[in-house]
């Protein structure tokens, strides 16, 4: 099946450091890929739609200066989360959208960024 | 965009058949439906995906009606290892891309 990956897993950083995640999808070009925020015992939700080459779109009551989306190549995206604070720690999980052979066009999700800021 | 409702837990025993049923009154025409698993601090994993009457794989079948305002996900024989949270998504276009909105899936146990 399709893997997408994450690095890294687990991040621990100080209050108003930035911390970088990166997604790569491992056997498919990702045109799209999506970062989602889930906190505990919560739904995923999603934060931005990242799109190759362009700038991402972000949802409703997502700071796009504070949760910066790069996607620079066709298989990785980056979220950095700039000047973190507490209330950032979360887990966060990326998407990318492809096609594996016999399926329809679906989302492949990472295995996510677990992100505690002291 | 498309919004689905499930239920909120469910509890089953080891050998059971589990089915879980989500609504969807709202899909539209092209929307397809997926299920997904999420055990804790993992991303979702993808189970299964269809967009009219029944679709199985090696883990799991989808049977969606006719109207295809709802869908059930069946999971045959069930183990320890399936409880986990299972989440039922509507595909909706936005400007070209396809974005998932999570509900609040369900939450199934499963009791030795």
């Amino acid at each position: 099946g399709a893997v997408v990956s994450q690095h890294p897993s687990r991040v621990i950083c100080k209050s108003g450091t930035s911390v970088k995640i990166e997604c790569r999808s491992l056997d498919f070009q990702a045109t799209t890929m999506f970062w989602y925020r889930q906190f505990p015992k919560q739904s995923l939700m999603l934060m931005a739609t990242s799109n190759e080459g362009s700038k991402a779109t972000y949802e409703q009551g997502v700071e796009k200066d504070k949760f910066l989306i790069n996607h620079a190549s066709l298989t990785l995206s980056t979220l950095t989360v700039t000047s973190a604070h507490p209330e950032d720690s979360s887990f966060y999980i990326c998407s990318a959208r492809g096609w594996l052979a016999g399926a329809t066009d679906t989302q492949y999700f990472g295995p996510g960024t677990r992100l505690t800021v002291l | 965009l498309a919004k689905t409702t499930q239920p909120v837990s469910m509890d089953s025993y080891e050998g059971q058949e589990v089915n879980i049923t989500c609504s969807h009154n709202n899909i539209a025409t092209n929307d397809y439906i997926t299920w997904y698993q999420q055990f804790p601090s993992q991303g979702p994993r993808f189970i299964i995906q269809g967009y009219k009457t029944k679709v199985t794989n090696e883990v799991a079948s989808l049977f969606i009606p006719a109207d295809r305002k709802s869908s059930t996900l069946s999971l045959p024989r069930v183990s320890l290892s399936d409880t986990a949270v299972y989440y039922c998504l509507v595909g909706d276009e936005v400007g070209g891309n396809e974005k998932l909105t999570f509900g609040t899936g369900t939450r199934l146990t499963i009791i030795p």
